[in-house]
């Protein structure tokens, strides 16, 4: 089993929808936790950390659940410019980040 | 600001050669990474420097040595290419250890083993 899994998708959405996408993790031990957006054949962008109370930014909601070890990240009323794969990445406290193989969102018209 | 620049951004090497990737970041980070990624996975650590004068092995370092070369600067070599080694290389930096701020990635280098 993986560290840190994501389902690849890929996710097809019309314009305008809500979608959200879950990670989980397996180390118990882990202790921060961001989202990343990553284009086709560019570099992964840090989108949002994820805190435990929850955070929101814009369009954009990510959520943390410790107790079932995972992470989510909703976002509300999409654009065909939020067609990325999406990354999360896990850290424990020993500095140790871990990525997951991404979930890949397509917005069409 | 520049962020983390990275070159080449593309090179074709024969099995057996050797080259090195270069790294800066002018963010005045501690801590610097080079990760790989191959089509359709996430991306993996190879190595890593907390500070300056300090390197670590990730994940996946056989094939593979570095060099922090000061603060801004990190290279990583591979002395003698492989087709196993063909992938893209992001290098990333970070300013409190491993975050919770996270990383800032350099745009990558396409690197195709033949």
């Amino acid at each position: 089993r993986k560290e840190v899994e994501q389902d690849p998708g890929p996710f097809n959405v019309p314009e305008g929808a809500t979608v959200a996408f879950n990670c989980t993790y397996s180390n118990s031990a882990s202790q921060s936790f961001f989202w990343y957006r990553q284009d086709c054949r560019k570099e992964p962008k840090l989108l949002m950390s994820v805190y435990s109370s929850g955070n929101e930014d814009g369009r954009f909601t990510a959520q943390l659940n410790r107790a079932s070890q995972y992470i989510s990240l909703l976002i509300r009323d999409s654009k065909l410019s939020d067609s990325a794969t999406y990354l999360c990445v896990v850290n424990t406290n020993a500095g140790k980040s871990t990525f997951g193989d991404g979930t890949t969102l397509t917005v069409k018209p | 600001n520049a962020g983390v620049t990275q070159t080449p951004k593309f090179q074709v090497l024969k099995t057996g050669q050797s080259m090195t990737l270069q790294c800066a970041q002018d963010m005045n980070h501690n801590s610097m990474y080079w990760y790989r990624q191959d089509p359709g996975m996430g991306l993996r650590l190879i190595y890593y420097s907390a500070s300056e004068g300090t390197t670590d092995k990730g994940e996946v370092p056989n094939g593979y040595n570095v060099s922090r070369l000061n603060k801004r600067e990190f290279s990583l070599r591979l002395e003698s290419a492989a087709p196993s080694q063909t992938s893209v290389y992001f290098c990333a930096s970070s300013g409190v250890g491993w975050g919770p701020i996270g990383y800032t990635f350099g745009s990558g280098t396409r690197l195709t083993v033949v």
